[in-house]
């Protein structure tokens, strides 16, 4: 069984701060995707990363996919309220499996 | 854009009762699949459909069943609702093919058993 861990599990920042989201695992993964959810609604697709070492920037995220494609963060600068939201971690198994393997999410509160 | 859509956002129902939970989507993926969502535990899948009356065990299937008569909808049905199914349920869709293609989901259903 492949498993993601996300780290930390909460976070509470104020405004203006900048905060790194981890996502570790012993398995690799053939890509590895990143959503967020707002409060009572569903994930929502940020990015998806495929090639080992690879970054991707969304406006103030920046995203990393490890070099063994094991492990991905995420980085957030100057971090708003409007980020607020549990961030969760999808990977992809080698092999050609549709099914991904979630991550428990890192909850993450901005206070203005 | 993808919709996936959901056929209540809130219910409340009460122990013994069969629960129907519906999820359409419009973007003609054939993969779908039934998740539930708990503090802690993240999201656990429940049954998936890859298929037209397909359908997988995912990790937690007890309790339910899924029917995908028709390509755009996939229900989960809980047979008898216990309390210990007061959850958050997720439906998702994807296109066929390798798993890095992102999955769409809907905005949940709260379902509350009493």
């Amino acid at each position: 069984t492949q498993l993601l861990e996300q780290s930390p599990q909460f976070l509470s920042i104020q405004e203006g701060e900048n905060l790194t989201v981890y996502c570790n695992s012993s398995s690799v993964f053939s890509s590895l995707q990143w959503y967020r959810q707002e409060p009572g609604e569903g994930p929502v697709l940020l990015v998806t990363v495929v090639t080992g070492g690879e970054v991707k920037k969304l406006k103030r995220l920046t995203f990393q996919f490890g070099d063994a494609r094991k492990d991905s963060s995420l980085h957030i600068t100057a971090a708003q309220p409007g980020d607020t939201g549990l961030y969760l971690c999808a990977g992809g198994a080698s092999g050609g499996s549709y099914i991904p393997t979630f991550g428990r999410g890192t909850s993450l509160i901005v206070h203005p | 854009d993808v919709k996936v859509t959901q056929s209540s956002r809130y219910l409340v129902k009460r122990t013994g009762e069969k629960v129907f939970l519906e999820c359409v989507q419009d973007m003609d993926h054939e993969n779908m699949f039934w998740y539930r969502q708990d503090p802690g535990l993240g999201l656990r899948l429940i049954y998936f459909s890859y298929d037209v009356k397909m359908k997988e065990k995912g990790d937690i299937p007890e309790g339910y069943s899924v029917s995908r008569e028709k390509k755009e909808r996939f229900s989960l049905i809980l047979e008898s609702a216990s309390t210990n199914q007061t959850s958050m349920y997720l439906c998702a869709s994807s296109f066929s093919g390798y798993s890095n293609q992102p999955q769409h989901f809907g905005d949940g259903t709260r379902l509350s058993i009493l």
